[in-house]
């Protein structure tokens, strides 16, 4: 079965300088899509980044990267130049592709992370 | 378009009564999610539209639960006879419907359900 764990339920980062949360996943797909959103306090949750698990280069969209390693099945996300706008909750997901597979999304717990002035 | 919209954003009710809360995804976007989302946890899945149709649901979704997408536009997710354990942020996400890991979800900002 799918699962998502981040290990890290609060972090915390001086503003200007880079953090990385942890996401780790197990799937017996070979075929799947990680994903990071981010959740502010009012509630919605904002896409970030998305990583293909045939892309042999890392996402980086913006500040935001991804550092995919699938021998390790962990998919990080880096946060370089931290903002006080990023104190938010990450959440690690993941969508396997398999025939009949609706798409829906596996979260995993979610970290907290507050910059710091 | 601006996005996944939601409404009510914040609906408080007794226990025992019906709700339902509306959901309005982008506009080219064919499929349409439900997810629930409890306090200091990742969201969980509910249910699943492809256009009109109900193509999956979660064993979260009780029978007191119904989801609808009348016209494959705007959906609608109902609960009945509420309990204090509904008590929980219900999540609208819509997507493209292009298949595969790629098809990125965009969702809404929610509906927060207090049941008191």
């Amino acid at each position: 079965a799918q699962k998502i764990t981040q290990t890290q339920p609060g972090m915390f980062v001086q503003e200007k300088e880079a953090v990385t949360l942890d996401c780790t996943y197990d799937t017996s797909d070979q075929s799947y899509g990680l994903f990071w959103y981010k959740q502010p306090s009012s509630g919605e949750m904002i896409f970030l980044i998305y990583q293909g698990s045939y892309d042999e280069q890392n996402a980086t969209e913006g500040r935001y990267s991804l550092n995919f390693q699938k021998a390790r099945k962990s998919a990080n996300l880096v946060i370089s130049a931290s903002q006080l706008g990023d104190s938010a909750m990450y959440f690690c997901a993941m969508r396997e592709r398999r025939a009949g597979n609706t798409g829906k999304l596996i979260f995993g717990q979610g970290t907290t992370l507050q910059v710091k002035p | 378009d601006t996005g996944v919209s939601q409404d009510p954003r914040h609906k408080i009710t007794k226990r025992g009564q019906n709700v339902t809360f509306r959901c309005d995804p982008i506009s080219e976007h064919n499929r349409l999610y439900w997810y629930r989302q409890t306090l200091g946890q990742g969201p969980e899945f509910l249910t699943y539209f492809q256009n009109e149709a109900q193509l999956e649901k979660s064993r979260l979704l009780s029978d007191r639960f119904s989801a609808e997408r009348p016209k494959g536009s705007f959906s609608t997710l109902e609960i009945q006879r509420t309990e204090q354990g509904d008590s929980a942020m219900y999540l609208c996400a819509s997507s493209l419907g292009l298949g595969g890991e790629t098809d990125t979800q965009y969702f809404g900002p929610g509906t927060r359900l207090t049941v008191l």
